[in-house]
């Protein structure tokens, strides 16, 4: 069965700092595809990056990059330079393309992230 | 583009009662998806359509919620009757197609609270 894990309820950094919020996998499906959300107080879910499993490299997106270390199965979310409105939860999120209807979303538990003056 | 649109944004009831949320994609989209973000928890996918038709509908509570797509347009999630645990937020996504690297867009959600 596919599985999320994000082991860190909630993180503390200063702006402009980097931060890094871990996600480790479970799949025994080849094919697959990772994916970071944000999600604010007002409850939309906000797409950052993706990383589909056959990508040679690491994902990037603006300030947020994704470090994907296949055999370990982990796939963390790396903040550089923190802003005061990245305070927000963060969901991470398995895409199998065999299961179900072939797009399902399999999501962690979620990161509380506070970033402080 | 226009975003993902839910409406209501917030809804109360008592349990037993009925509600109903409903959810307008983006235009194009062909795939659309009901999740279920109880307080605390990732969203759980509910019910997937592609087009007007259910793709994956095995994590729906059928005894209780019952969802359509009509036209593949607009859809609409039903509860009845409600429970206290069905308290959550109801969370609408949609994307043009399924596989590669389709993303999702979602709605901003209904927050239900059965009392």
């Amino acid at each position: 069965a596919q599985k999320i894990t994000q082991t860190q309820p909630g993180m503390f950094v200063q702006e402009k700092e980097a931060v890094t919020l871990d996600c480790t996998y479970d799949t025994s499906d080849p094919s697959y595809g990772l994916f970071w959300y944000k999600q604010p107080s007002s409850g939309e879910m906000i797409f950052l990056i993706y990383q589909g499993s056959y990508d040679q490299q690491n994902a990037t997106e603006g300030r947020y990059s994704l470090n994907f270390q296949k055999a370990r199965k982990s796939a963390n979310l790396v903040i550089s330079a923190s802003q005061l409105g990245d305070s927000a939860m963060y969901f991470c999120a398995m895409r199998h393309p065999h299961t179900g209807g072939g797009n399902k979303l399999t999501f962690g538990t979620g990161t509380q992230l506070k970033v402080e003056l | 583009e226009a975003g993902v649109a839910q409406s209501p944004r917030y809804k109360i009831i008592e349990k037993r009662q009925s509600v109903a949320f409903w959810c307008n994609p983006i235009s194009g989209h062909a795939t659309l998806y009901w999740y279920q973000q109880i307080l605390g928890q990732g969203p759980k996918l509910l019910i997937q359509f592609q087009n007007n038709g259910v793709v994956d509908d095995s994590q729906l509570p059928k005894d209780r919620f019952s969802a359509e797509r009509l036209k593949g347009v607009d859809s609409t999630l039903k509860i009845q009757p409600a429970k206290l645990e069905d308290s959550a937020v109801y969370l609408c996504a949609s994307s043009l197609g399924i596989g590669g690297n389709y993303g999702y867009t979602f709605g901003s959600g209904t927050r239900l609270t059965v009392v």
